[in-house]
């Protein structure tokens, strides 16, 4: 049962409008959430991440927002450009000394010019 | 820095034939970690190694065994393939206490 879900496959944003990429937990011991982005042939690539006991974190064009309630997180990229095209992993860690990461299946982001 | 290395880059078998994948990091990490990829399935752990000496199994480490020879390596071996072990592997690294891990470039392995 996955416990870290991206329910979108895919999703096709104009150039310079703004991308929401979405992910839902299910494991109220997360205490810790990253982003990754994924180009093809490459590995994941670091994008940014949020802890549990804040709601919003920023860097530069990516927002990500925490909603704990509602088990729920997005990443928000303003304004989206081309080179964003790429694969976007959600993953969340477990509270503790466990560090193993728990990874939602991906959602393909196209950036169309 | 290289980062994290990976080798090979792609690589064939038939079914019941061994092989190591080599990783390599360095960046001065403790911990480091093997995944595969495959289609529908996200990433999933195999195998990681929180620091020189010890390893710990993932979700899935059946048919792999692993050995961490040192700091910087960490190395993943098939002993005899099989067609379900087709699939992209990566390993990644990071520092004990840090969410963050690095990723290499990926083995892809066909198993025929």
């Amino acid at each position: 049962d996955q416990q870290v879900k991206q329910n979108s496959p895919s999703l096709s944003v104009q150039e310079g409008r703004i991308s929401i990429l979405n992910c839902d937990y299910t494991n109220s011991m997360f205490d810790y959430f990253l982003w990754y982005k994924k180009y093809p042939a490459e590995g994941p690539t670091f994008l940014i991440s949020i802890s549990s006991i804040k709601d919003k974190n920023e860097d530069g064009r990516f927002t990500v927002f925490l909603n704990k309630s509602a088990k729920h997180l997005s990443l928000h990229i303003v304004p989206s450009q081309p080179g964003d095209s790429a694969v976007y992993f959600c993953a969340a860690r477990y509270a503790g000394n466990n560090r193993k990461l728990i990874w939602g299946l991906g959602t393909s982001l196209a950036v169309n010019p | 820095n290289a980062g994290v290395t990976q080798t090979p880059k792609f690589q064939v078998l038939k079914t019941g034939q061994s092989m190591t994948l080599q990783c390599a990091q360095d960046m001065n990490h403790n911990s480091m970690y093997w995944y595969r990829q495959d289609p529908g399935m996200g990433l999933r752990l195999i195998y990681y190694s929180a620091s020189e000496g010890t390893t710990d199994k993932g979700e899935v480490p059946n048919g792999y065994n692993v050995s961490r020879l040192n700091k910087r390596e960490f190395s993943l071996r098939l002993e005899s393939a099989a067609p379900s072990q087709t699939s992209v592997y990566f390993c990644a690294s990071s520092l004990t206490g840090r969410e963050t891990q690095y990723f290499g470039p990926g083995t892809r392995l066909l198993v025929l």
